[in-house]
């Protein structure tokens, strides 16, 4: 049984930061893995999507890259802003089966 | 293009009420799946409809039922109603037809509330 674990669970960091969000996973046998961001009490926006053959993928200021045989996928974060507040979701992909999720990590970029 | 679109967008009933939820795929979609989302945790698999089908099931129990209709909008349908029920219902689909299979889009979600 997949399990999804997601370090840190919070963070706070003034604007302008670096920042990596970790993401672990028990089961690699994965088809892909998609890091999300969810508003509070919204849906979830689609940030990146890395298929099994990829180790990095990028789009703008984020940068998620995947170690599947080591169960592991950052995502990463340039100079954080105010509005990258959120909670962000890992999600790995089982063949054939759906998404399990972590846990998420909830941001806050103070001005 | 309409993404994914879920209505209601939020919902009371009371204990041992029944409630359908609905969800119309992104255009272009065939495939549909349903999460549940308690507050503060990550979103929990309920099943998966694809060809009007259910092709996958997570750990719930058939008080969760649902539907694909030939246009491949999808309802979720929780019969007895608990307290423990009271969620963010997540609606996702995604298309079977193309290299990006398994990328999943989610709508806005119905918060469901039993009193």
């Amino acid at each position: 049984k997949q399990e999804v674990t997601q370090i840190p669970a919070a963070l706070s960091v003034p604007e302008g930061e670096n920042l990596v969000l970790n993401c672990s996973f028990t089961d690699s046998a994965i088809y892909n893995l998609q890091w999300f961001r969810q508003d509070p009490g919204k849906g979830l926006t689609s940030l990146l999507l890395i298929q099994s053959s990829q180790r990095e993928q990028t789009s703008g200021r984020l940068n998620a890259s995947l170690d599947k045989s080591s169960g592991r996928s950052t995502l990463y974060i340039a100079a954080s802003q105010p509005g990258d507040s959120a909670t962000y979701l890992c999600a790995p992909n089982p063949y054939g089966q759906n998404f399990v999720f972590g846990p998420g990590t909830r941001l806050s970029v103070l001005p | 293009d309409a993404g994914v679109t879920q209505s209601p967008t939020h919902l009371i009933k009371t204990r041992g009420q029944q409630v359908t939820l609905r969800c119309s795929p992104k255009s272009g979609h065939d495939t549909v799946s349903w999460y549940q989302q308690a507050l503060g945790q990550g979103p929990q698999f309920i099943f998966q409809y694809y060809e009007e089908e259910e092709r996958q099931r997570g750990n719930f129990p058939d008080r969760f039922s649902g539907h694909q209709f030939p246009n491949y909008s999808s309802e979720l349908n929780v019969n007895a109603l608990l307290l423990g029920d009271s969620a963010l219902y997540l609606c996702a689909s995604s298309s079977s037809g193309t290299t990006e299979w398994y990328e999943q889009y989610f709508g806005p979600g119905t918060r469901l509330t039993v009193t």
